[in-house]
């Protein structure tokens, strides 16, 4: 059974870089397909995008200019990058495993809050 | 991409049937049927409750039902039980390789 654990700085200042890490285990990180979801406060969720090990990634089209998603195979993690945060970006980060386009395992999520 | 459209809030006493819509586009629901619907209780990480449209992953009651026409997507749940409460999203592919989640809706159990 595959879990997922979001880590990260729960702190992050206006126009700097929003880095998350997830760590995998109880299952092989090069088997499935590897997303980024987040929840602002009190609000749905957004799809940010995916991951695979072997380098194929895809974005949301409104955060894709600020967004880096990859996966380290050697300590099983995947990473997450938003550069240029703005308050906007305060929210609930996941990362989730999917399997043929179904998400199917979510993280507990971690917060992130924008602020100076 | 935009969000899909859900109803905010519906309710239903135990024991009734309630339905949630989850529109789409011809560029996401309308077009595939890698449909899913997740449940999330407060405080808590979204749960898988359908794939594929209509299919339940194992755990889930068979209460929980989906179906799909056209651009709109459905969730049923009969036979309401308390523990049912909370809210739930709709997600479906799209065409741009990406997925999609709806806006949420609350479900209350009276």
């Amino acid at each position: 059974q595959v879990q997922l654990q979001e880590s990260g700085p729960g702190l992050v200042k206006p126009s700097e870089t929003l880095s998350l890490t997830c760590t995998v285990s109880g299952g092989s990180i090069s088997s499935y397909y590897w997303n980024w979801i987040r929840q602002p406060p009190g609000k749905g969720l957004e799809y940010i995008g995916y991951t695979h090990y072997n380098g194929r990634t895809n974005y949301n089209p409104s955060l894709k200019s600020r967004v880096t998603m990859s996966v380290d195979t050697s300590n099983n993690q995947l990473s997450l990058k938003l550069t240029s945060v703005t308050a906007a970006d305060t929210a609930v980060y996941y990362c989730a495993k999917a399997m043929s386009y179904t998400i199917d395992v979510w993280g507990q999520g971690t917060t992130v809050t924008v602020s100076s | 991409q935009s969000a899909l459209t859900q109803p905010p809030s519906v309710s239903g006493s135990p024991g009734q049937s309630v339905t949630i819509s989850c529109t789409g586009t011809s560029s996401d629901v309308g077009s595939y049927t890698r449909v899913s619907w997740f449940q999330q209780p407060p405080d808590t990480a979204p749960k898988l409750m359908i794939y594929d449209v209509s299919n339940r992953p194992s755990g889930v009651p068979d209460r929980f039902s989906g179906s799909k026409s056209g651009n709109t997507a459905s969730l049923t749940i009969s036979g309401l039980q308390a523990e049912d409460e909370a809210d739930y999203y709709c997600s479906s592919y799209t065409s741009s390789d990406t997925l999609v989640f709806g806006r949420g809706t609350k479900l209350t159990v009276l």
